[in-house]
């Protein structure tokens, strides 16, 4: 099993370029999500998805956007990039959670992106 | 609201020292999980442990300790006879029962481990 998998690992864009990060998870998990991590600010959640179909808006939410279309898939897009959007993107996945029991999160290699 | 304070920035050894990093969580909920990632230089996240609220004993997994506080919402690690392949950024983080699975980090604490 591959896990969680991110794609692309590195990218460079130009302020106003748009873009979509593909996560993709073959542990059939329910639960997926994305976040950011900035220097001295730890990883904020910007959006997740509790099932094909759904999305919800996490911490960070503004100027990105998700699609939950295929179970495994959890896309985040950016569409028109700033440079406050260079950060380092993590997608996580976990399995349902049975009432108050968690359900650890499994997370991809990141991927690092810089707006100019 | 749900919070995470990582109060050290950096914290700079010597290989074989000791380093303790603090973790004060604040949330509201009486059913939650904490715990600890490793991200090295290579930057992928390494899950180190998870504790519920309901088991506040402490525990040793070879140089890592962990010292869970309920009265004072600290949940502190250990790396004892610390070496340079501890050298990462350490992030504490917590779960609550309302929050659809979603983890709030604390910000981290870069160790820097020198021969």
């Amino acid at each position: 099993n591959a896990g969680v998998t991110q794609t692309p690992k590195f990218r460079v864009l130009k302020t106003g370029q748009s873009m979509t990060l593909l996560c993709a998870q073959d542990m059939n998990h329910e639960y997926m999500y994305w976040y950011r991590q900035d220097p001295g600010m730890g990883l904020r959640l910007i959006h997740y998805s509790v099932g094909e179909g759904t999305t919800a808006k996490g911490e960070v939410p503004d100027g990105y956007n998700v699609s939950r279309l295929k179970k495994q898939n959890f896309l985040l897009g950016l569409e028109s990039a700033a440079p406050s959007q260079t950060s380092v993107y993590f997608c996580a996945s976990s399995s349902r959670r049975t009432g108050t029991l968690y359900n650890e999160q499994f997370f991809g290699p990141g991927t690092r992106l810089t707006v100019l | 609201a749900q919070k995470v304070t990582q109060a050290q920035t950096e914290i700079s050894v010597v290989e074989k020292e000791d380093v303790t990093l603090d973790c004060v969580y604040e949330t509201r909920d009486t059913t939650y999980y904490l715990f600890w990632y490793k991200q090295p230089p290579s930057g992928e996240l390494v899950f180190l442990i998870r504790r519920n609220s309901f088991d506040e004993q402490n525990e040793i997994s070879g140089r890592y300790s962990w010292n869970f506080q309920k009265s004072t919402s600290s949940f502190n690690f250990t790396i004892t006879a610390s070496q340079v392949v501890d050298s990462a950024v350490y992030f504490c983080a917590l779960y609550t029962t309302d929050s659809w699975g979603k983890l709030q980090f604390g910000a981290g604490t870069q160790v820097v481990v020198t021969p």
